[in-house]
């Protein structure tokens, strides 16, 4: 069974500095890792996913993850935040099976960014 | 916009109404899904469809029954719900690869559904 673990419910930052909302993963093949956020009475959005390749990817507005397969993580990262990023990020796994459409999700993270 | 739109966007109903809540996708997907998302818990998948054919039903109770006429759209429809069914209700959809697991979803607005 595949799970995945975002182990903050809230994470506040203030506007300009670094921002990294974590996610770790467990799976028994290899996984393809996805960001996704929600801002209020919206649906997700996709961020950024991780494949195959560099373990650096980078996604839209200025957001990154990082692949770490020895810790399995796949923490979300911005260098620098603004107010605007403030939503519920989703980090989400899925394995390649015969049921390879599933996805997992994690229970989200609250971002706040503050003047 | 992400392609996808569901509507309605609220809906109260009472445990012995019957509705629907439909979606569509105007990107061409051949992969569409409902998810179930309650707050402080994970987004539940409920139902997924592979060219209008149902591949993956999660133990859903029989009060929610989907439908897919074609590729561009899904519906549930809702019948004799229970107060705990009072969720967020999201669709998605994507294109199906080869490779299956690599493919991105595209999510709807969501509807916000109350039972009273």
């Amino acid at each position: 069974a595949q799970s995945v673990a975002q182990p903050e419910d809230q994470v506040n930052v203030a506007e300009g500095n670094p921002l990294t909302v974590k996610c770790t993963y467990s799976v028994s093949g290899n996984p393809y890792l996805f960001w996704y956020v929600q801002y209020p009475n919206r649906g997700l959005q996709f961020l950024l996913k991780y494949i195959t390749g560099d373990n650096l990817v980078k996604g839209s507005y200025g957001f990154e993850a990082e692949f770490n397969k020895s810790q399995t993580s796949f923490h979300l990262k911005k260098p620098s935040a603004l107010v605007s990023d403030s939503a519920l990020y989703f980090c989400a796994v899925r394995v390649l099976t015969g049921g390879g459409n599933k996805l997992t999700f994690g229970t989200g993270t609250q971002l706040k960014v503050e003047l | 916009e992400t392609g996808v739109t569901q509507t309605p966007r609220h809906l109260v109903m009472g445990m012995t109404n019957k509705k629907s809540l439909k979606c569509e996708q105007h990107l061409g997907h051949n992969a569409m899904y409902w998810y179930k998302q309650s707050a402080k818990k994970p987004l539940e998948l409920m139902f997924v469809y592979n060219f209008k054919e149902q591949t993956e039903n999660n133990s859903v109770p029989s009060r929610f029954s989907p439908e897919c006429p074609n590729s561009s759209h899904l519906f549930l429809h809702l019948h004799t719900l229970q107060p705990e069914d009072s969720a967020l209700y999201l669709c998605a959809s994507s294109q199906p690869t080869r490779q299956g697991a690599t493919d991105t979803q595209y999510f709807g607005p969501g509807t916000r559904l109350t039972v009273l």
